[in-house]
């Protein structure tokens, strides 16, 4: 079982539209939560950290379910600067520092 | 807003020679990590660093492959020999303390021929 699966897509969705992504871990001892989003050829940038009770910035909601070690990302009303590569991450243990990514879920927004 | 700066951005060299990557942490940060991703793969971790020593490597993170803090401010990452797969793009990321998320640079791509 990979360590951290996401849906490869891509998902075409109209611009204004929710979209809903989704990532299982299989490390039940992962500590922290991430998405990350990478622009093609480049960085991943911190998109979001995901919090056991869920959190929310702007148009972007992460929820974790630590019971079927399961995150997922919601975008509402999405624009066409979304789309992207959307990287689930997972670091399992306080202490270590390590990184796991998934391969990653590609977005494009249709205007 | 701080960033994580790496240099070159493109490196081209033969099978066989050596590389340096070059990456300058955030200032105030005292984690570093390097990480690699294979054209149309995901991001795989390589190592961490702290406290002027690894603190953790992959498999990938073999024998031709080291890291350093040569002075306060740059992180690089050597491979020895190169060998054709290790054609990616290279990473640095820094975090200020454990826990941390971590910032990444926006790489180097290494082109091995």
């Amino acid at each position: 079982r990979k360590e951290v699966e996401q849906d490869p897509g891509p998902f075409n969705v109209p611009e204004g539209a929710t979209v809903a992504f989704n990532c299982t871990y299989s490390n039940s001892a992962s500590q922290s939560f991430f998405w990350y989003r990478q622009d093609c050829r480049k960085e991943p940038k911190l998109l979001m950290s995901v919090y056991s009770s869920g959190n929310e910035d702007g148009r972007f909601t992460a929820q974790l379910n630590r019971a079927s070690q399961y995150i997922s990302l919601l975008i509402r009303d999405s624009k066409l600067s979304d789309s992207a590569t959307y990287l689930c991450v997972v670091r399992d243990n306080f202490g270590n520092e390590k990184l796991t990514f998934g391969t990653g879920t590609r977005l494009t927004i249709i205007p | 807003e701080p960033e994580v700066t790496q240099t070159p951005s493109h490196q081209v060299t033969q099978m066989g020679q050596e590389v340096i990557l070059r990456c300058v942490p955030i200032s105030n940060h005292l984690y570093f990590y390097w990480y690699r991703q294979i054209l149309g793969q995901k991001v795989e971790f390589l190592v961490s660093f702290y406290n002027n020593e690894i603190s953790e490597k992959s498999e990938i993170f073999d024998d031709q492959f080291s890291v350093e803090r040569p002075d306060g401010s740059n992180f690089t990452l050597k491979i020895r020999s190169t060998k054709l797969e290790d054609s990616a793009m290279y990473f640095c990321a820094s975090s200020g303390r454990e826990n941390q998320p971590q910032h990444f640079g926006d790489g180097t791509r290494l082109s091995i021929l």
